[in-house]
């Protein structure tokens, strides 16, 4: 059965620090991976998707990474800022699409 | 604008009710999914459908019901037998011959009273 996991669960930085969040996951057959953000009593924002074949995928001052044989990703954060506080997941896709694999997420406070 | 639309946002209910929340995609995504999320215990799979009259158990459906008659539409039905039904409960979708991006509406929170 796959198993996702997010270190660390939380984490607080001062404003400006550049940071990496880690996602592994047990089965590298996955068929894609995906990072997504959720502010309180929100749903799930995408915020990167990344397919097996890929190592990575950038959007403004996110980037993600993908392992797939070692099990892992992580996203970087560049220049952190306040706005970008807020649970991080991430959640992986088998090839049927019959169920996704979440991790806890990592909970992140940037401090002013 | 396309996305998935919840309804609705709030719900309080009494013990022994059944309660039915929407869910709404205008994406044209054949898949559609009801999670539930609990504080420290992540996203549960409750029910997934990936075409029109056909749906499957997640890991959590004791205590729900679900329906999909229409492409857009997957309604989730708290039942009175779900022993805990207070929660968040999450709605997404995806376009299965497409890149597979998972997409989510903005939630209900459902509190038994």
């Amino acid at each position: 059965k796959q198993e996702v996991t997010q270190i660390p669960a939380a984490l607080s930085v001062p404003e400006g620090e550049n940071l990496v969040l880690n996602c592994s996951f047990t089965d590298s057959a996955i068929y894609n991976l995906q990072w997504f953000r959720q502010d309180p009593g929100k749903g799930l924002t995408s915020l990167l998707l990344i397919q097996s074949s890929q190592r990575e995928q950038t959007s403004g001052r996110l980037n993600a990474s993908l392992d797939k044989s070692s099990g892992r990703s992580t996203l970087y954060i560049a220049a952190s800022q306040p706005g970008d506080s807020a649970t991080y997941l991430c959640a992986v896709s088998p090839h049927n699409f019959n169920k996704f694999y979440f991790g806890s997420g990592t909970k992140l406070n940037v401090k002013p | 604008d396309g996305g998935i639309t919840q309804s609705p946002k709030y719900l309080f209910r009494k013990e022994g009710q059944n309660v039915t929340l929407s869910c709404e995609q205008n994406l044209n995504h054949d898949a559609m999914y009801w999670y539930r999320q609990d504080p420290g215990q992540g996203l549960r799979l409750i029910y997934y459908s990936q075409i029109v009259n056909d749906f499957q158990k997640g890991d959590i459906a004791e205590g729900y019901s679900v329906s999909r008659e229409k492409k857009e539409s997957f309604p989730l039905t708290v039942t009175s037998a779900q022993k805990n039904p207070t929660a968040f409960y999450l709605c997404a979708s995806i376009a299965t011959s497409g890149d597979g991006e998972l997409f989510f509406g903005e939630g209900s929170r459902l509190t038994v009273l």
